[in-house]
């Protein structure tokens, strides 16, 4: 079965240090997503992507945030200048399509922690 | 803002029995509503989906119910096993996806 897949598992990082997360989406899917979810917190939407942009964008993804698929598999998430509170799990998910009537398959995640 | 409730507490059941999860949210009217499980430390699995058209969804031992006028629907999961022991989550939203906090299900054999 198809399944999302996500480097690295684990990334530890100096604070102010840029990461990049990185994110193979199934092959047929052309929503992709990236949400944290802090620990013993809710899972939270930062930013989704179609056809080569940003679609939507929460308040949490800001100027620090950026995303990029730089070939036809691969999609990443960047953090410019990490910060202590972005230390979080970060899912990587895509979809068939955008509506919320299809199901979001989800990464295992990358767990972040900024020292 | 949109705000979703699942109990917060955990809810203990024992095999065999069912289990019922609440969510309910307000400041909303969402078209789709859906419901994942997961595991701790892994990403959440997508196991249904009801629209706002829906009353009732069900797969295999699993049953939503999405009551639109309440903002609120129930998850259950009949003849309940060890396996199913996990946190659900409900999600909302009709391009993405505001999460619950979830409920942890316990369930002892």
């Amino acid at each position: 079965e198809p399944e999302v897949t996500q480097t690295p598992s684990h990334q530890v990082t100096q604070m102010g240090q840029e990461v990049i997360l990185r994110c193979v989406p199934i092959s047929n899917h052309l929503y992709f997503y990236w949400y944290r979810q802090i620990l013993g917190q809710k899972v939270e939407f930062l930013v989704s992507f179609y056809n080569n942009e940003i679609s939507e964008k929460s308040e949490i993804f800001d100027d620090q945030f950026s995303v990029e698929r730089p070939d036809g598999s691969n999609f990443t998430l960047k953090i410019r200048s990490t910060k202590l509170e972005d230390s979080a799990m970060y899912f990587c998910a895509s979809s068939e399509a955008g509506l919320g009537t299809y199901e979001q398959y989800f990464g295992p995640g990358t767990r972040l922690t900024v020292t | 803002s949109q705000k979703i409730e699942q109990n917060s507490e955990a809810l203990n059941i024992q095999e065999g029995k069912t289990a019922t999860l609440t969510c309910n949210y307000t400041n909303y009217s969402p078209a789709y509503l859906q419901w994942y499980r997961q595991d701790p430390g892994r990403g959440p699995v997508f196991l249904l989906l009801i629209r706002e058209n829906e009353k009732e969804k069900r797969k295999e031992r699993l049953k939503v119910t999405f009551d639109t006028t309440l903002k609120q629907s129930l998850f259950h999961i009949t003849a309940s096993q060890p396996a199913d022991s996990a946190t659900y989550l409900c999600a909302l939203g009709d391009s993405t996806l505001t999460f619950g906090k979830g409920t942890m299900l316990l369930v002892s054999p």
